[in-house]
């Protein structure tokens, strides 16, 4: 069964700065897409960035980028230059190719201080 | 383009009122989804359809209905709320089951149950 663990609940970033948010997956299947999503405080769920599996190189959309390490099963988001309007709830999901819906993490709520 | 559209906002009913949530899309996508968040967690889901006339049970599927009698419309029925199910809920669309399709949310629909 897949599974996807953000162990995270919290994390603060000053402006500017980088940051890495974790998530750790675990599937037996070889063929399998992770995606992050980031919730505002408005509640909307926007996508930000996805990796699959047999993809070589890491995933980057703008700011955000995705450290890929397969063997260690771990899908870190890093944004980069941090903005106050990044502050919120990031989720990530993944889905294998045996099933259909996403499977989320619980998430991480990230604060970037001025 | 709407993409994926849910009515109402917002919502509170009393302990064993009825009601539907309305899901609309207008992507052409054949596969969707519906997932309740409850506070401070992550998604978890409800239902979900490959196709009109085709249903799943998700994680979570107690106490909720769903029909999908064309590609545009996915409505969740909760037939006698309970104070259980006070909680977000997020409809999305995916064009594909592939591993690499993307999930994409409506805004949500936030009830309570008193």
């Amino acid at each position: 069964a897949q599974k996807i663990t953000q162990t995270q609940p919290g994390m603060f970033v000053q402006e500017k700065e980088a940051v890495t948010l974790d998530c750790t997956y675990d599937t037996s299947d070889p063929s399998y897409g992770l995606f992050w999503y980031k919730q505002p405080s408005s509640g909307e769920m926007i996508f930000l960035i996805y990796q699959g599996s047999y993809d070589q190189q890491n995933a980057t959309e703008g700011r955000y980028s995705l450290n890929f390490q397969k063997a260690r099963k771990s899908a870190n988001l890093v944004i980069s230059a941090s903005q106050l309007g990044d502050s919120a709830m990031y989720f990530c999901a993944m889905r294998d190719s045996g099933n259909t819906p996403l499977v989320f993490g619980k998430g991480t709520r990230l604060s970037v201080i001025a | 383009n709407a993409g994926v559209t849910q009515t109402p906002k917002f919502r509170i009913l009393k302990i064993g009122q009825s009601m539907t949530l309305q899901c609309t899309q207008d992507m052409n996508h054949n596969y969707m989804y519906w997932y309740r968040q409850d506070p401070g967690m992550g998604l978890k889901l409800i239902y979900y359809s490959v196709g009109a006339g085709i249903t799943d049970k998700g994680e979570v599927p107690n106490g909720y209905n769903v029909s999908r009698s064309t590609t545009e419309d996915f409505p969740l029925r909760l037939e006698l709320a309970a104070p259980s199910q006070t909680s977000v809920y997020f409809c999305a669309s995916s064009y594909g089951t592939g591993f690499t399709d993307t999930q994409y949310f409506g805004p949500g629909t936030r009830l309570t149950v008193l």
